[in-house]
């Protein structure tokens, strides 16, 4: 009963370089979306995709790119890491909104520290 | 554009005490509300959401939530707070046109035997 699977859980980067987080998802989910956790700033959407083959920017996407690899996963990438990417990475999934009023599933995060 | 709010950083109750973590919404059209709680070191967890026409909602754990369409309110309640109940708590709303949630800045919950 996996759920959202990310990985790595854990990872130290030194400022310049660069990093993919991956996401998988079981549940047939058709939406993907990363978001960081600040401390006091709630979730902040990076990028998120619709469906198998969209991507969109959310909130903050500066910095970031993604790739929707398959219905499955979705890997965010950091090109040239910034102390300012410091945070808690959360990917979830989600039944479209046609689906009726579907909740989204978290994965358990990667902390990013980037020195 | 869609928005929530959770007015309070940090609420703290007595064990065996009520509970409520306070949520207000901005949308247009429908709300699709949620509730979500996080543990420490851990990933957000779905515990209940609106459900249209029901002023209120139960979910997991004992939780139940306080739908005001008036006040724009989607508060979290429980009759008797645990200690286990400590932990971190989000509201959501879900915009329904482009698949996007919204998430308040959370409301840290201490409950104390």
């Amino acid at each position: 009963n996996a759920g959202v699977t990310q990985t790595p859980k854990f990872q130290v980067l030194k400022t310049g370089q660069s990093m993919t987080l991956q996401c998988a998802q079981d549940m047939n989910h058709n939406s993907m979306y990363w978001y960081r956790q600040d401390p006091g700033m709630g979730l902040r959407l990076i990028y998120y995709s619709a469906s198998e083959g969209t991507t969109d920017k959310g909130e903050v996407p500066n910095g970031y790119n993604v790739s929707r690899l398959n219905k499955r996963e979705f890997s965010l990438r950091l090109e040239s890491a910034a102390p300012s990417q410091t945070s808690v990475y959360f990917c979830a999934s989600s039944f479209p909104q046609g689906i009726g009023n579907q909740p989204q599933h978290f994965g358990d995060g990667t902390r990013l520290s980037i020195l | 554009a869609q928005s929530v709010a959770q007015p309070e950083d940090q609420v703290n109750v007595a064990e065996g005490n009520p509970l409520t973590v306070k949520c207000t919404y901005s949308v247009s059209g429908n709300p699709y509300l949620f509730w979500y709680v996080q543990y420490p070191n851990r990933g957000l967890q779905f515990l209940l959401k609106y459900i249209t026409g029901d002023n209120l909602v139960k979910g997991s754990y004992g939780f139940e939530a306080e739908f005001n369409k008036s006040q724009t309110s989607f508060h979290l309640k429980k009759p008797s707070a645990l200690v286990s109940d400590s932990a971190l708590y989000f509201c959501a709303v879900r915009d329904g046109n482009f698949n996007k949630f919204y998430f308040g800045s959370g409301t840290k919950l201490n409950v104390k035997p």
